[in-house]
């Protein structure tokens, strides 16, 4: 299994710019979230979806949208990027809500 | 969610056991104590989860008090590819109705592993 895959890894935008971060995962996992991690600080939930055709917010969902048409993959686009979307972003699978997660590597996104 | 204290950083010999410890006072008795770790730059890897009863998996040991007020992870032979900042977490289980699961990590304890 390769697990939870995320692409790219790294990705520099101009402001006003849109782009889609890919996610899959090959666990069959229905439960797949989006992270972003500033410097010195936790992860904040963006998105999340408990299965194919479902999705809701997470704490910070403002410039972000995501959709989630199969059980595998879990896109993030962002539609206009700013500068305060700089950030590394992670992706996440589970079997079901509330089962140990496992992240992807990451995709670090600088906006100029 | 309960909140959790964790030392901000500690530092363990290479081959001895690392004991990391979480303070989680305000536990609630359907919530899990969840350990994960954060290598530098790689995204955040899931180590090991207990209720009340110790837990020991490949990767770690889990002991929780019996007042289940705090845990204490093991690292029983610490490696210099263990340094990395690990993050305790209580949470709900699976099953406990709507909600988006969401894992909040504090600032952890960054373990450096010294040769």
């Amino acid at each position: 299994n390769a697990g939870v895959t995320q692409t790219p890894k790294f990705q520099v935008l101009k402001t006003g710019q849109s782009m889609t971060l890919q996610c899959a995962q090959d666990m069959n996992h229905e439960y797949m979230s989006w992270y972003r991690q500033d410097p010195g600080m936790g992860l904040r939930l963006i998105h999340y979806s408990v299965g194919a055709g479902i999705t809701d917010q997470g704490e910070v969902p403002n410039g972000y949208n995501v959709s989630r048409s199969t059980t595998e993959d879990f896109p993030l686009r962002l539609l206009s990027a700013a500068p305060s979307q700089t950030s590394v972003y992670f992706c996440a699978s589970s079997y079901d809500r509330g089962y140990e997660q496992y992240f992807g590597p990451g995709t670090r996104l600088t906006v100029t | 969610d309960a909140k959790t204290t964790q030392p901000p950083s500690m530092d363990c010999a290479e081959g001895r056991a690392a004991n990391l410890p979480c303070n989680h006072s305000t536990i609630s008795g359907n919530e899990y104590v969840y350990w994960y770790r954060q290598i530098h730059s790689q995204g955040p890897q899931y180590i090991i989860h207990g209720l009340k009863n110790n837990e020991t998996n490949e990767m770690a040991s889990l002991i929780i008090t019996e007042d289940r007020k705090s845990s204490t992870l093991i690292l029983p032979h610490a490696t210099l590819r263990d340094t990395a900042v690990y993050y305790c977490i209580v949470r709900v289980t699976a099953n406990s109705g709507a909600g988006s699961y969401q894992l909040t990590f504090g600032k952890g304890t960054k373990l450096s592993v010294i040769p």
